[in-house]
């Protein structure tokens, strides 16, 4: 399995940012949102493509189109500047992907 | 609150082994599954393998297969992960996260705080 992300996105505060992830396993199987910032572990911010935590604000959003999930963050904010990684498994979830992650710069 | 601590930094020389452990609090340990995931300096996540804390089983990643031992101790709410013939590339932090395994589409909730390893003669 392989997911692809691209490697960079920059919005203004305020904006609108939109994440893609893109690989065949999605047509089958969900994706998940990790935000991560620097030094710090992954927080999971979306599961089962659209379901978002709780505690996760809710700017944070997802959606699914055949082999693509995005991810928005709605208003951005200069603190949702970081890394942001996709994921998916296999059925059994034995089998786990990660896309390459996407780096949004707050401008 | 559900908590994730792992061990502290290594440095090991090319050829060794390391054991990372993972305490977990505040949740049922025998509930989740436990994933291991390590970061290089710089790149992305990389998946290496989960264990089943109910019974002990294992999956690893093809990469890792013949590596990498997963265990547990469910006296003390514990999984341990160890990487045998360590290589300079190896030198990575590496995260222990669980997986609900009765919801195992909720995605890993909670991740270990990370542990760097490097390898380095």
């Amino acid at each position: 399995y392989e997911l692809t992300q691209p490697p960079s996105v920059s919005v203004s505060p305020g904006q609108t940012a939109r994440i893609t992830c893109s690989g065949d396993v999605l047509s089958k199987q969900y994706g998940y949102w990790y935000q991560q910032k620097p030094g710090q572990a992954p927080v999971l911010v979306i599961y089962k493509d659209t379901e978002g935590p709780s505690g996760i604000p809710e700017r944070f959003s997802g959606s699914s189109s055949g082999t693509t999930v995005t991810l928005t963050i709605s208003g951005v904010q200069a603190e949702d500047e970081a890394d942001y990684y996709c994921q998916s498994a296999d059925s059994s979830g034995t089998d786990v992907v990660f896309g390459g992650g996407t780096k949004l710069t707050v401008l | 609150q559900v908590r994730l601590v792992q061990s502290g930094a290594e440095v090991k020389e090319p050829g060794a082994s390391v054991k990372v452990s993972c305490r977990a609090s505040g949740y049922t340990f025998t509930g989740y599954y436990m994933y291991w995931v390590r970061q290089a300096p710089g790149q992305g996540l990389e998946w290496m393998g989960r264990i089943n804390p109910n019974n002990g089983g294992t999956n690893s990643a093809q990469k890792f297969q013949g590596r990498v031992t997963m265990t547990r101790d469910t006296s003390i709410s514990t999984a341990y992960m160890e990487l045998s013939r360590l290589r300079s590339d190896d030198t990575a932090v590496y995260y222990c996260a669980r997986l609900n395994i009765a919801a195992a589409i909720s995605g890993f909730d909670c991740w270990g705080q990370g542990t760097l390893i490097t390898v380095s003669s």
